[in-house]
């Protein structure tokens, strides 16, 4: 079965502490994994879009990489309006236009 | 420019009842995805329209949802004899050309059934 997981569930961090969010993915084949941010009560926000192995993404204090197992994002010296839920999500090759979406990592910087 | 906007913000019905979700994306966009989440989990593949075609519609539970996209701009979802497991949030997202590109979401219907 296809599937995607997120870890931690939930993060803290002391503003200026750097760490990494784990999305690992067993599926029958990757066309693409996305990152996205959420806030509460809005929907998710776009981050990045890694298609193959080896690929890296940066957008400020973000960084996605993607191996064949996992993506992960790291942040760089957090601040507190980093605080949100980011949700990754992959789609497959295997003719479905269906994403999976994780359950995501709550990330808490305090200030 | 506008982003996609979903109509009602928040609906509370009561089981049994029907409700009718609506979803406008940014205009030109081709592509259309309808999303369920629950609290504390992500957005739940429901269906995927390609222009007014549903070109994917895996995701729907039951044949109690429907989705419409008539005229390839604005679409609606339809929920018969709500549930309450059928309270969530219900998100939209479109993107430009087709399902491999970025999607820009909506800020979802809270829909909630008493």
């Amino acid at each position: 079965e296809d599937q995607v997981t997120q870890s931690p569930e939930a993060l803290r961090l002391q503003e200026g502490e750097s760490s990494s969010l784990n999305c690992s993915y067993t599926v029958s084949g990757l066309r693409g994994l996305f990152w996205y941010r959420q806030d509460p009560g809005k929907g998710p926000e776009f981050l990045f879009t890694l298609y193959s192995a080896g690929e890296e993404k940066e957008k400020e204090r973000l960084k996605a990489t993607l191996t064949k197992k996992e993506s992960f994002l790291h942040i760089t010296a957090p601040k507190p309006e980093d605080s949100a839920t980011y949700l990754c999500a992959v789609i497959l090759t295997s003719g479905t236009y269906k994403y999976i979406f994780g359950t995501g990592t709550r990330l808490k910087v305090l200030a | 420019g506008a982003g996609v906007s979903q109509t009602p913000s928040n609906k509370v019905t009561e089981k049994g009842k029907y409700v009718e979700l609506r979803c406008d994306p940014i205009s030109g966009h081709t592509a259309l995805y309808w999303y369920r989440q629950s609290l504390g989990q992500g957005p739940e593949f429901l269906i995927y329209f390609q222009g007014t075609g549903a070109a994917d519609d895996s995701g729907l539970p039951n044949d109690r949802f429907f989705a419409v996209r008539p005229e390839g701009s604005v679409s609606t979802l339809k929920i018969q004899r709500t549930e309450r497991g059928d309270s969530a949030v219900y998100l939209c997202a479109s993107s430009p050309l087709g399902a491999e590109e970025t999607q820009y979401f909506g800020p979802g219907t809270r829909l909630l059934v008493l």
